[in-house]
C-alpha cells in the first residue's frame, strides 16, 4: 500500500525566511503533485513532477523530485504572508487517466510579519 | 471555462438519513474521482470513473456508499443510512484525457455534517 508522509505538519515562519517541506512516499510513483489549500477552499494544483531530478518553480515556491530517494521537496524562498495555507503532496501511480492519488496529511504554513 | 462544480456545498443530515452529492466535471474530462477529506487530514480516495465505467471503488468505506456516472458526465455519490463518522468534506476531481501531467482539477467540495 502506497503511503505518503509529509513533514513538518505545522510550520510557522517569519516573512523573508526560507524553509523546505518534505514529502516521502513508500513505493514507485509515476507522478508527484503539490497542491495548495486555503481554509474552507478546495485544492489548487501547484506543480506536477514526472521524472527523477525534475524541478519546477513558480514565484517563491520551488518543487523537486528524487525518485531514487522517493522524496519530493517544496522549498519556500523569502516567505510572504500570502503563502499562508496548507500544502499537500500527492503520489499517483498508473497510466495516464488511471490510478488514484494518495495524499499526505498536509503541511499547514503560517507566515508571520 | 467553468471548473468542477459540486452541489450542495453544505449538507446537514440526521443520522440514518440518505444523502446524494452531485459533481459536474469540466466538460470533456473523461476521468472523475471522488475523495473524502476529514478535518485536518489529506483527501482520501473513494472511487474513480473513466467515462461511465467505475474502474476503481476500492476506497469506498462501506456498502452504504455508492457512486454512479450513468452518462459519463455528471456523477452522484450516494450515502445511505448516514453515520456520524461520515461527516467530512467530499471532493470531486476531473482530469483530461491524453495529457502527460494528468492534473486533477478539484471542485469546491460538499461539507457533510451528520448529527
Amino acid at each position: 500500500e502506497l503511503k505518503v508522509e509529509q513533514n513538518p505538519l505545522f510550520l510557522s515562519m517569519q516573512e523573508g525566511k526560507n524553509y523546505t517541506i518534505y514529502c516521502n512516499y513508500s513505493t514507485t510513483s509515476d507522478r508527484l503533485y503539490w497542491y495548495r489549500q486555503d481554509p474552507g477552499k478546495s485544492l489548487e494544483s501547484l506543480f506536477v513532477l514526472l521524472s527523477n531530478g525534475a524541478v519546477k518553480q513558480e514565484g517563491r515556491l520551488m518543487a523537486s523530485l528524487d525518485t531514487k530517494a522517493r522524496l519530493s521537496t517544496l522549498h519556500i524562498t523569502a516567505a510572504v504572508h500570502d503563502l499562508s495555507a496548507t500544502y499537500f503532496c500527492a503520489s499517483r501511480t498508473g497510466s495516464t487517466n488511471a490510478g488514484k492519488s494518495t495524499f499526505g496529511d498536509g503541511t499547514t504554513l503560517t507566515v508571520k510579519p | 471555462g467553468a471548473g468542477v462544480s459540486q452541489s450542495p456545498r453544505y449538507k446537514v443530515a440526521k443520522r440514518g438519513q440518505d444523502v446524494a452529492l452531485r459533481c459536474d466535471p469540466i466538460s470533456g474530462h473523461v476521468s472523475l474521482f471522488w475523495y473524502q477529506q476529514a478535518l485536518g487530514q489529506g483527501p482520501e480516495f473513494l472511487t474513480y470513473f473513466q467515462n461511465e465505467a467505475q474502474l476503481d471503488k476500492s476506497g469506498l468505506p462501506s456498502d452504504r456508499f455508492f457512486a454512479e456516472r450513468p452518462e459519463g458526465s455528471v456523477s452522484t455519490l450516494k450515502i445511505q443510512r448516514t453515520q456520524q463518522e461520515d461527516s467530512a468534506v467530499y471532493l470531486c476531481a476531473s482530469s483530461s484525457p491524453g495529457t502527460v501531467t494528468d492534473t486533477q482539477y478539484f471542485g469546491p467540495g460538499t461539507r457533510l455534517t451528520v448529527l
